[in-house]
């Protein structure tokens, strides 16, 4: 099993909702990343969990919050986002420190 | 700080022709690079990776790339493209030492001419 799952697919949200995104690995990946990917432009990182340990936060805003339940999930939890906002958010995971990343199909957010 | 370069933002070929992408890098220290694609709607799949030993390495879909550390260079190459071939290409660079931190280029878009 080689796959990094994220749901939902594609989620529009008002600008005072709260949703989250979650993804899935069942790899036995110990990092695991959440990116924000704009229309023709390469990821931009957002967070690093490591051992399930925060260990990267690219100053994103605090409009995004990441969590991982455990080494197999992660989430990020939104609230009050603004429409710059919508993205494709990747989710991806690595076996090791620099080992490739696998990434998930994404989840296309369209903030209203 | 690393940083990646891919020459061309839109690259047009036409089917069966050769394919090459371009990619350079600034590193201080040896690093290990990918090159990725990406389908309309999709996430990053990866097409092949650079870590050590033989430079010249085979990836998914007939591509291959070619470390060239005097060059710093990660060349993308496809002897005949198909029209699948058609997405977006990013080339990244990791540094073994530090981890957790893939630096990515600005990516190229292929397209493939019947």
């Amino acid at each position: 099993d080689t796959e990094v799952t994220q749901t939902p697919k594609h989620l529009v949200m008002g600008m005072t909702n709260k949703k989250s995104l979650k993804c899935e690995q069942h790899m036995g990946h110990r990092a695991m990343y959440w990116y924000k990917q704009k229309a023709k432009k390469p990821p931009e990182l957002m967070f690093v969990y490591s051992y399930e340990k925060l260990s990267i936060n690219e100053s994103v805003p605090s409009r995004f919050s990441p969590e991982c339940p455990n080494s197999s999930l992660l989430n990020l939890h939104l609230h009050a986002l603004q429409p710059e906002d919508s993205a494709l958010y990747l989710c991806a995971s690595s076996r090791g420190l620099a080992g490739e990343l696998f990434f998930g199909e994404g989840s296309r957010l369209t903030v209203l | 700080a690393q940083s990646v370069t891919q020459l061309g933002s839109h690259v047009s070929v036409s089917e069966g022709a050769l394919v090459l992408l371009r990619c350079n890098y600034s590193s201080s220290v040896p690093p290990y690079l990918f090159w990725y694609v990406q389908y309309p709607n999709q996430g990053l799949q990866l097409l092949l990776k650079y870590t050590t030993g033989a430079t010249l390495v085979k990836g998914i879909n007939g591509f291959e790339a070619e470390f060239k550390k005097s060059e710093t260079s990660f060349h993308l190459t496809k002897p005949s493209a198909h029209m699948s071939d058609a997405a977006e290409y990013f080339c990244a660079v990791t540094l073994p030492e530090v981890g957790n931190q893939f630096y990515f280029g600005t990516g190229t878009s292929l397209t493939v001419i019947p």
